[in-house]
């Protein structure tokens, strides 16, 4: 079964510290997302991805967050001054015909 | 705004009956419905996934139903055993690039 991989699985981090989690999607898929999920609760979307823009972004998603394809493979989220309020579990996920998510990174703000 | 509500939100059943969770949505656009089952500490996992062009789809133990015209899709779980406890989220989508939307999840317990 085709798998979406995420890196890494936990990360803890300062306050005000910046992080990158990293997904590397599906090879044939086009569209990628990350969601997150606060311990407990829904999965909420983020921001969508698509021919090396966003697509969509929620109100979550603001000048905090950042997404990037930096090499063709490789599909990063980078959270900058991370609050305490940033710890979650973050999943990414890819979409050709069916949409697969990784096993997330939790993250843990300090 | 796009919305997508599940019930119930936990469910117990006997090992060996049924189960069933409903969906509903909003928006009027989605064409394409998947199904996740999530473990503790790990990522949704796509168990099965509907479109809006038929109407059923079975997959061994588990089928789901869509009502396009009423916005309803449902997940039915047969003949449950104890591996089937896990959270169960529905979700709905347009497009391949538009996001995916989420219900609040059914934490599904399975009573030996």
């Amino acid at each position: 079964e085709p798998e979406v991989t995420q890196t890494p699985s936990h990360q803890v981090t300062q306050m005000g510290q910046e992080v990158i989690l990293r997904c590397v999607p599906i090879s044939n898929h086009l569209y990628f997302y990350w969601y997150r999920q606060i311990l407990g609760q829904k999965v909420e979307f983020l921001v969508s991805f698509y021919n090396n823009e966003i697509s969509e972004k929620s109100e979550i998603f603001d000048d905090q967050f950042s997404v990037e394809r930096p090499d063709g493979s490789n599909f990063t989220l980078k959270i900058r001054s991370t609050k305490l309020e940033d710890s979650a579990m973050y999943f990414c996920a890819s979409n050709g015909m069916e949409a697969f998510f990784g096993q997330g990174t939790r993250l843990t703000v300090v | 705004g796009e919305n997508v509500e599940q019930h119930p939100s936990t469910l117990s059943v006997q090992e060996g009956d049924s189960a069933v969770i409903k969906c509903t949505y909003s928006d009027s656009a989605s064409n394409y419905f998947p199904w996740y089952k999530q473990e503790l500490g790990k990522g949704p996992q796509l168990i099965i996934d509907i479109r809006s062009n038929v109407g059923e789809k079975k997959d061994q133990r588990i089928a789901v139903t869509l009502n396009k015209t009423a916005k309803h899709f449902s997940l039915h779980i047969t003949e449950t055993q104890p591996e089937d406890s896990a959270v169960y989220f529905c979700a709905a989508q347009g497009s391949s690039a538009s996001k995916i939307i989420f219900g609040s999840g059914t934490r599904l317990s399975i009573r030996p």
